[in-house]
């Protein structure tokens, strides 16, 4: 089973370049999330999804857009990248937003901005 | 202030031993709390998964919860070189929308041979 796939796996950006990070789960899961791991930092919540079509801003939303595009699919978007936003990206999904569930993560996506 | 804090390590020991990691939080209202384990590159993947106070066991893993002190803990017996990873600690409310996480920073573990 594939579970979460994030492309790509590394990226590097000019500072004012765009992008678009894509994430896609093949678990039927409703809730979808956008985290940024930096060093010492743990995982802080960029956007999530609790279901198809809606959207909510997490800790550090700032810089970022996303698209719920289906129950699948759940992209991050840098309009226009800046070296603060150089980080490693994971999307993870859960079953629902209650109770016992667990969430799954994908591989990562390093991004550098210069 | 972070509302979960942890050591970052890193931490090493040798194969065999008895590990301890450990986060403190400050949300009164965090409900649910989990380790992750994440190897070099990867994604994390759940490890334990405690609700309120009280232990955890499953095989060489134990997870504590002290909610009187806001203290979250996890031991590892018989350390591997397997073990070898970041682990991180999270922790949810049961009313936040969307039921986010907040994760520590990980502390970084190494079980030498």
């Amino acid at each position: 089973n594939a579970g979460v796939t994030q492309t790509p796996k590394f990226q590097v950006l000019k500072t004012g370049q765009s992008m678009t990070l894509q994430c896609a789960q093949d678990m039927n899961h409703n809730s979808m999330y956008w985290y940024r791991q930096d060093p010492g930092m743990g995982l802080r919540l960029i956007y999530y999804s609790a279901s198809e079509g809606t959207t909510d801003k997490g800790e550090v939303p700032n810089g970022y857009n996303v698209s719920r595009l289906n129950k699948r699919e759940f992209s991050l978007r840098l309009e226009s990248a800046a070296p603060s936003q150089t980080s490693v990206y994971f999307c993870a999904s859960r079953k629902g937003t209650g109770g016992r569930t667990e969430a799954f993560f994908g591989q990562g996506t390093r991004l550098t901005v210069v | 202030q972070k509302e979960v804090e942890q050591d970052p390590g890193p931490l090493s020991v040798p194969e065999g031993a008895i590990v301890s990691l450990n986060c403190t939080y400050s949300n009164s209202a965090f409900q649910y709390f989990m380790w992750y384990r994440q190897y070099s590159r990867k994604g994390p993947e759940l490890l334990m998964y405690t609700y309120s106070s009280g232990n955890k066991e499953d095989g060489r893993f134990t997870a504590q919860v002290d909610k009187s002190s806001k203290y979250i803990s996890l031991f590892i017996r018989d350390s591997q070189p397997s073990d070898s990873a970041t682990y991180l600690c999270a922790s949810r409310g049961t009313n936040n929308a969307g039921n986010m996480l907040t994760f520590g920073g990980g502390t970084r573990l190494m079980v030498k041979p």
